[in-house]
């Protein structure tokens, strides 16, 4: 069946960037999310991208999805200690969202 | 617009008793979802609706039930509580199920924090 991983943990400077990667399995998906999830909430959307697009820029937020290698990474400029949370990664295909087990990203002010 | 709600926020039981889980959204989503949440785990797919009427089993559907109530409720049943449904809950809602070109993004709830001792 489909598969997304994930690194589990992630830690960086306030300031410097941040990039969450993650891989896929199912060569049929058609969206691919990244959600946030803060401490003690629900998971809000992030961003997405289609699948025939390489990268998509929404602010400090920056995506690039290799398809060929099924390999999607969320890159966030100039991190700050509001983004701490856990990020899932999610990729749609021929049945409901299959998420990641989440990245927890940890800002070192 | 209230979005994704969940009753209640927390719950503790026993083992073997019984309780349902609320959700409703105010979004005239057509396709709704449960998840749990376990630490390490990621989010699990337990059931979800595709749309008023229709409902189908996730990943984990053993030890829960589902009632799609109206287009706007969707409920999840616990018979027989076990240590093992120690959990999140979360409660998901999306316009549209498969088969859409639209991006079909996910609401989700707060959660249910449910303890079985």
């Amino acid at each position: 069946g489909e598969d997304v991983e994930q690194s589990l943990f992630l830690s960086v400077r306030e300031g410097d960037s941040s990039v969450i990667n993650c891989t896929y399995t199912d060569s049929s998906s058609t969206y691919l999310y990244w959600y946030k999830q803060e401490p003690g909430a629900g998971l809000q959307l992030l961003t997405y991208i289609f699948s025939n697009m390489d990268m998509k820029q929404d602010q400090r937020l920056t995506v690039l999805l290799n398809k060929k290698d099924k390999h999607l990474s969320l890159r966030i400029a100039d991190t700050q200690t509001g983004d701490s949370a856990i990020y899932f990664c999610a990729e749609r295909g021929n049945t409901p969202l299959v998420f990641g087990k989440g990245t927890r990203l940890s800002v070192i002010a | 617009n209230a979005g994704v709600t969940q009753t209640p926020k927390f719950q503790v039981l026993k083992t073997g008793q019984s309780m349902t889980l609320q959700c409703a959204q105010d979004m005239n989503h057509n396709s709704m979802y449960w998840y749990r949440q376990d630490p390490g785990m990621g989010l699990r797919l337990i059931y979800y609706s595709a749309s008023e009427g229709t409902t189908d089993k996730g990943e984990v559907p053993n030890g829960y039930n589902v009632s799609r109530l109206n287009k706007r409720e969707f409920s999840l049943r616990l018979e027989s509580a076990a240590p093992s449904q120690t959990s999140v809950y979360f409660c998901a809602s999306s316009e549209k199920g498969q088969g859409t070109k639209r991006s079909n993004e996910q609401f989700f709830g707060p959660g249910t924090r449910l303890t079985v001792l």
